[in-house]
């Protein structure tokens, strides 16, 4: 049970939009802490794609966007691509821990 | 270019101790700017944070984990590494060092190792 909820798969067809939940509480994104998003493709390392809740590192096209309110944070991906189907991970700060927690993992199919 | 390798048994036997080393290259471990964590990911599932171990040897720990766990730093030899004792079935999982900023936002994880696959069994 993960402390940070994410529905655990969603789909989309090419050039279609996708948006991907992450839960928390007060302790955690509602206690203003920043909400990553890590991207994982099989047999490989996650790799951040967004930090401080909407920031791309270098390389990671616009279309990736993500957004923070309350207790939660999303994040959108425009115009899908073959590319992009991997495992997604949200992940945060908890004061209650005083360390990282992340979601559970979306896995995205592009149909 | 900044990397990370885990390294250590493959196979650890249940009741026993869980070793593993990560050796940096391209960056140093002294970098006050900087953390140095574990993160395992068991089959199949989820990111699990372990704990983060400072240059300074200051150490934080997943509290699910904390009696079990031990993390240590040498900065001489650019490695860090976890101790993990009394294993059963459910430590078996992908083991990741990575390295990660701390600030007022919490903390994110920058740059991660290749990953090192641990199965606990007799």
């Amino acid at each position: 049970q993960s402390v940070l909820t994410q529905p655990p798969s969603v789909s989309g067809a090419p050039g279609q939009t996708v948006t991907i939940s992450c839960t928390g509480s007060s302790s955690n994104i509602g206690a203003d802490y920043d909400v990553n998003w890590y991207q994982q493709r099989p047999g490989t390392a996650p790799k951040v794609l967004l930090y401080a809740n909407n920031n791309r590192p270098s390389g990671v096209p616009d279309r990736f966007s993500g957004s923070k309110s309350g207790t939660s944070a999303s994040l959108a991906i425009t115009g899908l691509q073959a590319e992009d189907e991997a495992d997604y991970y949200c992940q945060s700060y908890d004061r209650s821990l005083s360390g990282s927690v992340f979601g559970g993992g979306t896995k995205l199919t592009v149909l | 270019q900044l990397q990370l390798q885990e390294s250590g048994p493959g196979l650890v036997k249940p009741s026993e101790t869980l070793s593993l080393t990560c050796t940096v290259s391209g960056a140093s471990i002294n970098n006050a700017h900087y953390y140095w964590g574990w993160v395992r990911q068991p089959p199949g599932k989820g990111l699990e944070w372990i704990g983060t171990v400072y240059y300074t040897g200051n150490t934080y720990y997943n509290p699910s984990l904390k009696s079990r766990v031990t993390i240590s730093v040498d900065a001489s030899k650019k490695q860090f590494s976890l101790k993990l004792t009394s294993v059963t079935a459910a430590d078996t999982a992908v083991y990741y060092c990575a390295r990660h900023t701390k600030s007022r936002g919490g903390y994110t994880w920058g740059h991660w190792g290749q990953g090192t696959l641990v199965t606990v069994s007799s």
